[in-house]
């Protein structure tokens, strides 16, 4: 168990719709890091905060938001779905700070019909 | 530049053997190696890491090789058991990009009893 927790494990909605995803760090950790893995495109990084600032973008759709709250939980919040966004998506994070290494949370499988 | 190629996809070892799997990088700012494991259902796991200022890292029976002129580093698994057949994932990064992680494409490896 990392200490990063996720809900939901599962989620099944139709295209068009919107979800948030939610996450909570492990305790003492001021970074989050939401990552998508799919089969076509691996694991990849979606954004990062730090402290609630947003701290680095990847590969991170328009329709894709995320913020962090002032008691560091984090929710990704996916709109207008699409079928192509079916899939795992991970919550990281890291103390930050010199500190660079990333815990894994259970992850959030998304299935859109 | 930011990717990191991952190889074998696959690899099928006997209980007791040696696994390697190697990865290689063309950004020269990445300054940080991690290595993951993923079972089936769950979020990558953190199971190794290292810097550029050594060449090798062992901990218990996974050991980081890195050779910084060449841009590689690989994962040995030694002693191998059937309990370690899993996915693993390779990945970098830098200060400069926040600590996301840049992740190699995975090995599935199988380890036979």
């Amino acid at each position: 168990d990392s200490g990063v927790t996720q809900t939901p494990k599962h989620l099944i909605t139709a295209t068009g719709q919107r979800v948030t995803l939610r996450c909570s760090p492990r305790s003492g950790d001021l970074s989050v890091y939401w990552y998508q893995q799919s089969l076509d495109q691996g694991l990849q990084f979606l954004i990062q905060y730090y402290n609630g600032e947003e701290r680095a973008k990847g590969n991170i759709l328009e329709r894709f938001s995320a913020q962090q709250f002032p008691d560091l939980h984090s929710e990704l919040n996916l709109s207008s779905l699409e079928l192509g966004d079916s899939a795992l998506y991970f919550c990281a994070s890291s103390f930050g700070q010199g500190v660079d290494e990333q815990y894994f949370g259970p992850g959030t499988r998304l299935t859109v019909t | 530049q930011q990717q990191v190629k991952q190889s074998p996809q696959s690899l099928i070892v006997q209980k007791g053997g040696i696994s390697i799997i190697n990865c290689a990088y063309e950004n020269t700012a990445f300054d940080y190696f991690p290595w993951y494991q993923q079972f089936p259902g769950k979020g990558p796991a953190l199971l190794i890491a290292i810097r550029p200022d050594v060449s090798e890292k062992k901990e218990g029976r996974f050991t980081i090789s890195f050779n910084k002129s060449a841009k590689q580093f690989s994962l040995h698994i030694m002693d191998s058991q059937p309990g370690d057949s899993a996915t693993y994932f390779c990945a970098a990064s830098w200060a400069g990009s926040a600590r996301q992680l840049t992740f190699g494409s995975g090995t599935q490896l199988t380890v036979l009893p």
